[in-house]
C-alpha cells in the first residue's frame, strides 16, 4: 500500500525574494535555539542559533528572531539563492541539563528560478 | 577539521543480518548522538554519550539495536538482528559545550537498506 510520511509544510519562493520560514516550539523552558538547513541526501547542518536572552540574531543573509511569548521562532533569508532549497529544522535545548534537542518536523523550501 | 566521520555511506543487507555502523566524532566534542530519520518519524534522537559514558538511551527502539563508545573518537550502533524496518538514515552528531550552547555538528549519514 502506498505509505504516509511526513507532511512537510513547504515554501517556495522566486530566487532573489526573500524567505521566512516559521517555527513553534513546546518547551518554554528551552533556552537555547538552533536552525539546521539538510539539503538531499546529507546532514543536517548548521545554520545560526540564539539564545533565549535575545530577540534577534543576524548572520549572513540570515536572521533569526525569538519570541518567547508565543513559544515562536523564524528564520529570515534575504535575497533566496537556488541553493537555499532544502529542508529546514528548527531545534530547541538547554533545558536545564538535558543536551539533548528537539527537532521540529521541518520545511521544505524551494527556490523557483 | 573533517568533521564528523561516518561509514559506511550506503549499507544494503537482508533480514537477519547484523549491521553495524560506524562514527567518529569532531575531535574535542564530549558529547556525541546517535540519530535515525526516516519519512514517516522525522529525527530521531536514539542515544547520546558524554565523556564516552551512555546517558540516556531511552530513543533506542528495542533490544536488537545497541551502541558502544570505547573511545573519545569512536563510536558504533549495532542491530542485530536487522529487519526491513529499520530501514532509514542514521545519524551521529557531536558537540561541545561552550557557554550555554548546545549546537550539534551532524555527519553525512548511513543510508541503510534492510530486504
Amino acid at each position: 500500500g502506498e505509505s504516509v510520511g511526513l507532511h512537510l509544510p513547504t515554501l517556495s519562493v522566486q530566487e532573489g525574494d526573500n524567505s521566512i520560514i516559521n517555527c513553534a516550539y513546546s518547551n518554554s523552558a528551552s533556552d537555547y535555539f538552533i536552525w539546521y538547513k539538510q539539503e538531499s541526501g546529507k546532514g543536517p547542518q548548521f545554520i545560526i542559533d540564539i539564545r533565549s536572552n535575545m530577540d534577534k540574531r543576524q548572520g549572513q543573509r540570515v536572521t533569526v528572531l525569538l519570541n518567547k511569548t508565543v513559544k515562536h521562532l523564524s528564520l529570515q533569508i534575504a535575497a533566496t539563492q537556488p541553493g537555499d532549497s532544502a529542508v529546514y529544522f528548527c531545534a530547541e535545548g538547554g533545558s536545564g541539563s538535558a543536551r539533548q534537542l528537539t527537532f521540529g518536523s521541518g520545511t521544505q523550501l524551494t527556490v523557483l528560478p | 577539521d573533517a568533521g564528523v566521520i561516518q561509514s559506511p555511506r550506503h549499507e544494503v543487507t537482508e533480514m537477519g543480518q547484523e549491521v553495524t555502523l560506524r562514527c567518529k566524532p569532531i575531535s574535542g566534542h564530549d558529547y556525541l548522538f546517535w540519530y535515525r530519520q526516516t519519512m514517516m518519524r522525522g529525527l530521531e534522537l536514539l542515544i547520546y554519550f558524554n565523556n564516552n559514558v551512555p546517558i540516556d538511551d531511552s530513543g533506542m527502539p528495542e533490544d536488537r539495536f545497541s551502541a558502544k563508545m570505547p573511545n573519545a573518537s569512536f563510536s558504533t550502533l549495532k542491530i542485530q538482528p536487522s529487519e526491513p524496518r529499520d530501514s532509514a538514515v542514521y545519524f551521529c552528531a557531536s558537540s561541545f559545550r561552550i557557554g550555554r550552547s548546545d549546537t550539534q555538528y551532524f555527519g553525512p549519514g548511513t543510508r541503510l537498506t534492510v530486504l
